[in-house]
């Protein structure tokens, strides 16, 4: 069974780091390309980051590019998201979603989501 | 980026309604179209990509049409645990973009 349990999510004032990972299980993890996607409170879905299966290609929405960075742990099955100079806007709720190497941005499995608050 | 719009934003709809939801993108991308299930506190879910391709799981009600920039997602007949936000999606370029969501509620 496809598992994907994303942590790191909390409390931080404007300005702020932190960093999300997203725990893999129930696949060959290296094979499949990861995404993180965002919803913020009441709102809909923004996709935020893509990373290939060995880590060498990273994409990013134009609102988080320069702030953050996408990685990934192959040996650990394991995906991050470093956050830096966080804003308000970027409340939300974060989600890792798993693609395929030949469907990018076609999300077939979910994990259950962090939530980031940014505020003082 | 690509712009997809949904109509309506929401519908209020009886359990055995015919249900169409509505995408229209700003501009053309073939079939990279796929469609997400969202209930309250969970995760979104994949039911239908390549416009009308089935997701593995996903009930037959659910049938999804259209190409170039125009797609429609259709369930034949409402149950109950339909009820949700449903999602359109182009995964034709980067960055992928969603459209607003329609909230399917009950009448």
């Amino acid at each position: 069974e496809v598992q994907l349990l994303e942590s790191g999510g909390g409390l931080v004032q404007p300005g702020g780091s932190l960093r999300l990972s997203c725990a893999a299980s129930g696949f060959t993890f290296s094979s499949y390309v990861m995404n993180w996607v965002r919803q913020a409170p009441g709102k809909g879905l923004e996709w935020v980051s893509y990373i290939n299966g060995n880590g060498d290609t990273t994409y990013y929405a134009d609102s988080v590019k320069g702030r953050f960075t996408i990685s990934r742990d192959n040996s650990k099955n394991t995906l991050y998201l470093q956050m830096n100079s966080l804003r308000a806007e970027d409340t939300a709720i974060y989600y890792c979603a798993t693609a395929h190497s030949t469907a990018w941005y076609r999300f077939i499995y979910w994990g259950q989501g962090t939530l980031v608050t940014v505020s003082s | 980026d690509i712009q997809m719009t949904q109509s309506p934003s929401s519908l209020s709809a009886s359990v055995g309604d015919r249900v169409t939801i509505t995408c229209r993108a700003s501009q053309t991308f073939s079939n990279y179209l796929n469609w997400y299930q969202q209930k309250p506190g969970k995760a979104p879910k994949l039911l239908i990509y390549t416009a009308f391709t089935l997701q593995s799981g996903v009930p037959s009600r659910f049938s999804g049409s259209g190409s170039g920039t125009d797609f429609t997602l259709t369930i034949s007949s409402l149950q109950p645990e339909d009820f949700a936000t449903y999602y359109c999606q182009q995964s034709y370029t980067t960055p992928p973009t969603f459209g607003q969501g329609t909230k399917v509620e009950i009448k």
